[in-house]
């Protein structure tokens, strides 16, 4: 059975930095496409980043310059490193497997809160 | 690419059909494999999304067959055709034709 279970959320100054883990079981981080997708309280879903299985790496304009995808092999964890945050990146923060490598998420994580606000 | 559903919200009595659009503003299907990169997902409260439907009308693994998708190019329907109550919920259409978008949402409540 896959899990995917996110932590690192929190409450964070605009201009703050924030660094988000998802832990994964049942699959392998290095071998899939995963993906990190955030919903704003009462909002819909907004795709933010993509780390290929090669290691290719995409990001949303919104986020681009300011964050980072990464994972460590070792540990089977995905990571989101988020810099200069701004009040509009508050959203509960999903990590996801990208089925098959094709684009369409089969596998979900529970998310995590981010809360940016003075 | 834009994605766009409505309505916006519905309600439906218990064992009717439930009808949710997506409209793209440029074409999902690729011509190369004939497929199209649109898939469906629900959202219950408090919950992650759920896959639901894939390449516009395949249904995952353990998704009731009341839950269809059908259409092609820039118009795609999700249809739950009896609906019960554990269907109320958000359902999110999104392409990954090029990069990943979601439409805004549909809520879908109980007549």
């Amino acid at each position: 059975e896959v899990q995917l279970v996110e932590s690192g959320g929190a409450l964070v100054q605009p201009g703050g930095s924030l660094t988000l883990s998802c832990a994964a079981s049942g699959l392998s981080v290095s071998s899939n496409y995963m993906s990190w997708v955030r919903q704003a309280q009462g909002k819909g879903l907004e795709w933010v980043s993509i780390l290929y299985s090669s290691g290719t790496t995409y990001y949303a304009d919104s986020v681009k310059g300011r964050f980072t995808i990464s994972r460590d092999n070792s540990k089977n964890t995905l990571f989101l490193q988020m810099n200069r945050l701004r009040t509009e990146d508050t959203a509960v923060y999903y990590c996801a497997r990208d089925a098959g490598g094709v684009g369409y998420y089969d596998d979900w994580g529970q998310g995590t809160l981010v809360t940016v606000s003075s | 690419i834009v994605v766009t559903q409505s309505p916006d919200s519905l309600a439906v009595s218990l064992g009717e059909r439930a009808t949710v659009n997506c409209k793209s503003s440029q074409s999902l299907l690729y011509s190369s494999n004939n497929k199209n990169y649109l898939a469906w997902y629900q959202q219950k409260p408090g919950q992650p999304p759920k896959l639901l439907i894939y390449w516009a009308s395949t249904r995952e693994s353990g998704v009731p067959d009341r839950f269809s998708g059908s259409g092609s190019g820039t118009d795609f329907t999700l249809t739950i055709s009896s609906l019960q109550a554990e269907d109320v919920a958000v359902y999110y259409c999104q392409q990954y034709y090029s990069s990943y978008t979601f439409g805004q949402g549909t809520k879908l409540e109980i007549k």
